[in-house]
């Protein structure tokens, strides 16, 4: 059971948008920056989204990323096939003295 | 360009020892030494689990409770390598290992290694 809970999967079609959340509490979502990971089929994680809402060199805008309250959330825009991955948000729990992963969610571009 | 390059596939049986590495490369600010490094486990087909962490200038290191106890972290910043330690596996210990650089301005992992499959069977 994971500390930060998203849904296990979403879908949508090319061209389309698709949200993904990722809810925590007071501990770590509530009062910590949040980040967005990319995992590919058979690679490693890459850091998609940080800060809530920043994104690294090289990641397209079609990303974006949002906080309120306990909660995150993801946006892909212009869904391409290339983007089938599963999606991790990530933040600090002062609560645990740890860093604290969602279950991850798997995109299916259909 | 950062990178860090891990070990390769381990296969063992249970009760052996392991110790996997991940080098890091291409620091252009700071150096190895300056970021912490970071392990966190895949299980297969689950989800990134946060292991600990370790400073490699002074080995200062932090472990999620959960692997407190269970492994070992440490790195030598002379070799610009971190390492992830077993004394003895369990079969439940089969996983992919990742490292990762914490950024020096968040709690967030800027770049990854490629990771190293452990398998440990009898």
């Amino acid at each position: 059971q994971s500390v930060l809970t998203q849904p296990p999967s979403v879908s949508a079609a090319p061209g389309q948008k698709v949200t993904i959340s990722c809810s925590g509490s007071s501990s770590n979502i509530g009062n910590n920056y949040v980040s967005w990971y990319q995992q590919l089929p058979g690679t490693a994680p890459k850091l998609l989204i940080y800060d809530n809402n920043k994104r690294p060199s090289g990641i397209p805008d079609r990303f974006s990323g949002s906080k309120s309250g306990t909660s995150a959330t993801l946006g892909i825009t212009g869904l391409q096939t290339g983007d089938e991955a599963d999606f991790y948000c990530g933040t600090w729990d002062s609560s645990l003295s740890t860093v604290v992963f969602g279950g991850g969610t798997k995109l299916t571009v259909l | 360009e950062v990178q860090l390059v891990q070990s390769g596939a381990e296969v063992k049986k249970p009760g052996e020892s392991l110790k996997i590495s991940c080098k890091g490369s291409g620091y252009s600010l700071g150096s190895f030494a300056s970021y912490w490094i970071a392990w966190v486990r895949q299980m297969p087909g689950k989800g990134l689990e946060w292991m600990g962490i370790i400073y490699p200038i002074d080995s200062d290191t932090r472990y999620s409770p959960p692997f407190q106890g269970q492994v070992t972290i440490s790195a030598d910043k002379s070799i610009s390598t971190a390492y992830l330690q077993w004394s003895s596996l369990k079969a439940s210990d089969s996983a992919m290992y990742y490292c990762a650089r914490r950024a020096d301005s968040g709690w967030f992992l800027d770049y990854w290694g490629q990771g190293t499959l452990v398998t440990v069977s009898s």
